[in-house]
């Protein structure tokens, strides 16, 4: 069965400095990796996904992530993090086996990113 | 324009009663779902419709039922309402029922059962 786990239920960072959200996966074939954005009172919106490739991939708002095989990780990062980037961030897989025509997308249960100034 | 859109916001209503979600989509999309958030913020698909016909179905309680009129169209109608169904309810949509697609989200409902 696959499932994505974000081990942090917060990250605290100071504004300007890098900013790091930690997913790990587990799916029985290649992983879809995505990683979604919720401001309060909003709809997730999309930020970036891995399907194959360069494991380094760039998504919206300078947000970038890494797939890390090896490790079934798939961490967000931001070289330089803004107050307004304060929010709840998803990270969710589904299994590629069969061009990801079966079963669900699957969500972490969210990690609160706080920025102070 | 409002690519996915949802219709009430806010739904405050008593246990018992029957309640309907509607859910618009003008992306051209084929694929459209349903999702339920819980108060602790986790999200878990609720239905899937790919072309208006229903391709998952998780384990949610059949007083909930989709209903797609049309591939823009999901409405979710549930019966009998109870109070643990208390939750955030958003729709989404994709191109195609293809995992490497991202998915698109409307705004949600808050459905408050009292």
């Amino acid at each position: 069965a696959q499932s994505v786990a974000q081990p942090e239920d917060q990250v605290n960072v100071a504004e300007g400095n890098p900013l790091t959200v930690k997913c790990t996966y587990s799916v029985s074939g290649n992983p879809y990796l995505f990683w979604y954005v919720q401001y309060p009172n909003r709809g997730l919106q999309f930020l970036l996904k891995y399907i194959t490739g360069d494991n380094l991939v760039k998504g919206s708002y300078g947000f970038e992530a890494e797939f890390n095989k090896s490790q079934t990780s798939f961490h967000l990062k931001k070289p330089s993090a803004l107050v307004s980037d304060s929010a709840l961030y998803f990270c969710a897989v589904r299994d590629g086996a069969y061009g990801g025509s079966q079963g669900n997308l699957i969500f972490g249960k969210g990690t609160k990113l706080s920025v102070k100034p | 324009d409002t690519a996915v859109s949802q219709t009430p916001k806010y739904l405050v209503t008593q246990m018992g009663n029957d309640k309907s979600i509607k859910c618009e989509q003008n992306l051209g999309h084929d694929t459209m779902y349903w999702y339920k958030q819980d108060s602790k913020k986790f999200l878990k698909i609720m239905f899937s419709y790919n072309n208006k016909e229903l391709i998952i179905n998780e384990t949610v309680p059949n007083r909930f039922s989709p209903k797609s009129p049309d591939k823009a169209h999901l409405n979710l109608h549930i019966n009998s309402l109870e109070l643990g169904d208390s939750a955030v309810y958003f729709c989404a949509s994709s191109p195609a029922d293809r995992g490497f697609y991202e998915q698109y989200f409307g705004p949600g409902t808050r459905l408050t059962v009292t």
